[in-house]
């Protein structure tokens, strides 16, 4: 059973430009997490989603953030018009049924960065 | 509310010294509390968890026991190597569904030969 996985590991974009950072959660999972880190920070929570619906998206930004995990396919974060400020680590996490309280299982990550 | 609170960094420990780092933590009802680690330039692994009070977990040396009374989960090792050194992020699941994961701000851990 393969991971959570993330791609692209690392991203450059330049200010201005679309950035989007795919996550493929593990076989079963339907829960989806996405948090931030910025340098030398913790984490920061940013949106949960479950197939098809946003369940939290409290930690999102109200501008240019969005995210999406459709019936098919990988949860995509996406940001617009990306600024220096948005360089960090943007980490997935997904887990199965919450009901059981099971832990996250994280991404190794995508590194973005803003030139 | 839910929230975890977690002892502010960084520390530094000479290898072999005994490890604590405190992490306390609100909740609504009994959660789940976790420890993941984070070595340099990775994603956050799970190193212990405990579902229920009084519960420990354990794992590679390191244990830290769902104290209730406390509301605590503190994470302990007697002897530190330097393979440990990385960050240390105390996380919280809240028992009802629709309720993301919490993360403490995490602890940055060096550990000197």
């Amino acid at each position: 059973n393969a991971g959570v996985m993330q791609n692209p590991r690392h991203l450059v974009r330049r200010r201005g430009q679309e950035a989007r950072l795919r996550c493929s959660p593990m076989k079963g999972h339907s829960h989806v997490y996405w948090y931030r880190q910025l340098p030398e920070e913790g984490l920061k929570f940013m949106v949960y989603l479950q197939k098809e619906n946003i369940i939290d998206e409290s930690g999102m930004p109200k501008e240019r953030f969005s995210a999406e995990f459709p019936k098919e396919g990988p949860s995509i974060l996406r940001i617009q018009q990306v600024v220096r400020g948005d360089s960090a680590a943007y980490f997935c996490a997904s887990s199965p049924d919450r009901a059981k309280n099971t832990e996250a299982f994280f991404g190794q990550g995508t590194r973005l960065t803003v030139v | 509310g839910n929230s975890v609170t977690q002892m502010e960094g960084p520390v530094t420990l000479s290898e072999e010294a005994f490890l604590t780092i405190n992490c306390t933590y609100t909740a609504t009802g009994y959660p789940s509390l976790f420890w993941y680690v984070q070595y340099p330039g990775e994603g956050l692994q799970l190193l212990l968890k405990a579902t229920k009070a009084d519960d420990k977990g354990s794992n590679k040396g390191f244990e830290a026991t769902y104290r209730k009374e406390t509301t605590s989960f503190h994470l302990e090792k007697g002897s530190v190597q330097v393979s440990d050194s990385a960050v240390y992020f105390c996380a919280l699941s809240p028992i009802h569904t629709g309720n993301q994961f919490y993360f403490g701000t995490g602890t940055s851990l060096t550990v000197i030969p």
